[in-house]
C-alpha cells in the first residue's frame, strides 16, 4: 500500500514562529502536493512539486513556501505563522500527470497557531 | 472562475440508497474523482469517471455527464460506517485538481 506520512498529527505554535510540516512518501511518486482544508472550503492547494528541487505556486502560496531536497520528502515551511494559518494541512503524492492519476494522502496535520 | 459545487450536507437511513451530486464548471476537464474523508482523517479514493455514464464498485457507483457538467456518487445499502465526508474534484485542462467543499454525509439506524 502506498504510505504518504506527515511528521504531526497535531501541533499548537506561536505567532511569528518558524513552522516546518514534514511530508514523506514511499511509493516514488514524481508529484507531491500540500493542501490546507477549512471547514466549508474545498481543499486549496498552497504548493506542489513535480520533481526534486522542484516547486510551483498553487492558489493560495502567500505566507508559505516549500522543500523538495529528495524525491520522497516534502517539507512545508510558514516563515513566520498567522494565526490565519490555522487549519488542517494535508500531504498528498501522485505518480504522475496522466488523466486517471489519483492523490494519495496523508493523515494531516491539524496546526493551532495563538 | 473554476466552481465545484456539492449539497453541504445530506442525511440518510442505514440499508437505504443516498445519491450526491456534483455539478461542475471548470476550463477543460480531464477526469473526476470522488474521494471518502472521514472525521479527523485523510481522503481516501473513491472512484474515477472520464467518459459519460455509470461506474460500478461494490456499493458504490458513480456516474458523470460531461455535457452537464455532472456527476453524482451513488450508495447503496448505506453502513453506519459510510458516515463520512465526500468529495468531489475535477482535473483541469493543466490537470490541476479542483476541489468541492464535500458533502457531509449522516447516517441513522
Amino acid at each position: 500500500d502506498v504510505k504518504v506520512t506527515q511528521s504531526s498529527r497535531y501541533l499548537v505554535k506561536r505567532t511569528g514562529e518558524k513552522v516546518f510540516l514534514e511530508c514523506v512518501q514511499d511509493m516514488d511518486h514524481e508529484n507531491m502536493f500540500w493542501y490546507r482544508q477549512d471547514p466549508g472550503l474545498g481543499l486549496r492547494l498552497i504548493y506542489f512539486s513535480y520533481d526534486v528541487k522542484m516547486k510551483e505556486k498553487g492558489d493560495i502560496p502567500e505566507g508559505y513556501s516549500v522543500s523538495r531536497e529528495k524525491k520522497e520528502r516534502f517539507s512545508l515551511i510558514l516563515e513566520s505563522a498567522s494565526t490565519n494559518q490555522t487549519s488542517m494541512y494535508l500531504c498528498a503524492s501522485g505518480p504522475g500527470t496522466g488523466d486517471s492519476t489519483e492523490a494519495f494522502f496523508g493523515q494531516g496535520t491539524r496546526l493551532t497557531v495563538v | 472562475g473554476q466552481n465545484i459545487d456539492q449539497p453541504t450536507e445530506m442525511t440518510a437511513t442505514e440499508g437505504a440508497i443516498v445519491q450526491i451530486n456534483c455539478t461542475y464548471q471548470t476550463s477543460g476537464f480531464n477526469g473526476l474523482f470522488w474521494y471518502q474523508q472521514h472525521a479527523g482523517e485523510a481522503p481516501t479514493f473513491l472512484s474515477y469517471n472520464v467518459l459519460d455514464g455509470l461506474e460500478e464498485k461494490g456499493r458504490f457507483s458513480s456516474f458523470l455527464s460531461r455535457s452537464k457538467g455532472y456527476s453524482y456518487l451513488l450508495l447503496k445499502e448505506l453502513q453506519m460506517k459510510d458516515s463520512a465526508s465526500y468529495l468531489c474534484a475535477v482535473k483541469d485542462s493543466n490537470y490541476q485538481l479542483i476541489w468541492g467543499a464535500g458533502t457531509k454525509l449522516i447516517i441513522k439506524p
